[in-house]
Formats: structure tokens, sequence, C-alpha cells
């Protein structure tokens, strides 16, 4: 079974200062590892996915993750980060020795960026 | 490209009334899902179909939930009779295939209250 930890239910943080959101995970198997965010009033968009390959990968809007498979984290950095920016974002895994391609996603990080 | 649609978007219902919820998936997309996403939590796996067919509903509370996507293109999504605790928000979507790591899109939501 898989699981995932995201360490802080709320991160406050101010317009164009770097910001990095944790993300952990526990799994039997090997993953496929996500992220998505969550504007006010939408469903989810995928911001990341990391499936093979180079550990850091780069996403849409300037954010990027970093897969450190020791240390079972996928924690999601943007170096400076817009009024645009406030959502929640969930990290998500994937099983990718399943047929099935369900995601497991931890609770959610809420990003506030004060002007 | 349309995105997944889905509606209603927004339901008051009282317990132990019924309630439905339609989905259509992007266009070519063969596998479609339902979750649930209750307020401050991540999103949670009900049901997902390749084409007309079940690949999982393991998490689908069967007494009260049902599902079906007889055509294999929309679906739908029925709770009877409702209690309190599945007030959430219901989430679909799509993606082209069921193999692990497909990029899974989601609709907007349908917002589910009930008193």
């Amino acid at each position: 079974a898989q699981s995932v930890t995201q360490l802080d239910s709320q991160v406050p943080v101010f317009e164009e200062a770097p910001v990095e959101l944790r993300c952990n995970y526990s799994s039997s198997v090997s993953v496929y590892l996500f992220w998505y965010v969550q504007y006010p009033n939408q469903g989810l968009q995928l911001l990341l996915k990391y499936l093979s390959g180079s550990t850091l990968v780069k996403g849409i809007n300037g954010f990027e993750a970093e897969f450190n498979k020791s240390q079972t984290s996928f924690h999601l950095r943007k170096p400076s980060v817009h009024i645009s920016d406030t959502a929640e974002y969930f990290c998500a895994v994937s099983d990718f020795t399943s047929g099935a391609n369900n995601l497991f996603f931890g609770t959610g990080t809420r990003l506030t960026v004060i002007p | 490209e349309a995105g997944v649609a889905q509606s209603p978007r927004y339901k008051i219902i009282e317990k132990r009334q019924s309630v439905a919820f339609w989905c259509n998936p992007i266009s070519g997309h063969a596998t479609l899902y339902w979750y649930q996403q209750i307020l401050g939590q991540g999103p949670k796996l009900l049901i997902q179909f390749q084409n007309n067919g079940v690949v999982d509903d393991s998490q689908l509370p069967k007494d009260r939930f049902s599902a079906e996507r007889l055509k294999g293109v929309d679906s739908t999504l029925k709770i009877q009779p409702a209690k309190l605790e599945d007030s959430a928000v219901y989430l679909c979507a799509s993606s082209r295939g069921t193999k692990s790591g497909n990029t899974i899109y989601f609709g907007e939501g349908s917002w589910l209250t009930v008193v």
C-alpha cells in the first residue's frame, strides 16, 4: 500500500520569496510521483510528474520538484512566488506495477502568498 | 481541447435523499475516474472505468453509491440514500489509458452538501 505525507498543512510566504512544499511517501513498490494544484472552486491541475530519468523535474508556472529515493521525498520548489500561486497543492503517488493508474493523494498544503 | 465536464456544480440535499452527478470525459479518453474529496483531505478514488468496464471499485460504498458508464463515454455517479458524511466534492477525471503514469485530467467537481 502507498501513503503520502505532506508535512505542512499551511505555508504562508511573501511575494517574490522562494518556497518549498514538502512531500514524503511510503510504498512497498516503486512509484510514480505527481504534484497537482487546486485553485479555489476548481478541479486539480497537474503541475509536474516524475516517471523516470532525471530526478529534477520541471513543471508549469516555474515550479520544479526533486525525487530523492533514499529519503522517499518529492519536495516542490519555486524560486520566486507570485500572488497567483496562492492555492492548495497536492502530492500524489501511483504504483507503476499496478494496472489501475490509481493516484494516492496527500492531505494537501495550502500556499498563501502575502503581498 | 475541451476538458472534463461535470454537472451539477453544486447540490444541497437532505439526508436520506438521492442525488446523481454526471461526467463527460475528454474526447478519446478511455479511462474515467470518480474521486471523493472531503474538506481538508486529498481526493480518494471511488471507482475507475476502462471504457464501460470497472477496473477498481474497492473503495466505493456499494450499499449507497453506484456508478455506470454504459456506452464507454459519459458516466453517472449516484448516491442513495445520502448521509451527512457524504458531504464532499465529487471529482470526475479521465486519462487516455489505465497504464500507471498516464496523466489524469480532473473536472471542476460537483460540490455536495447533505443537511
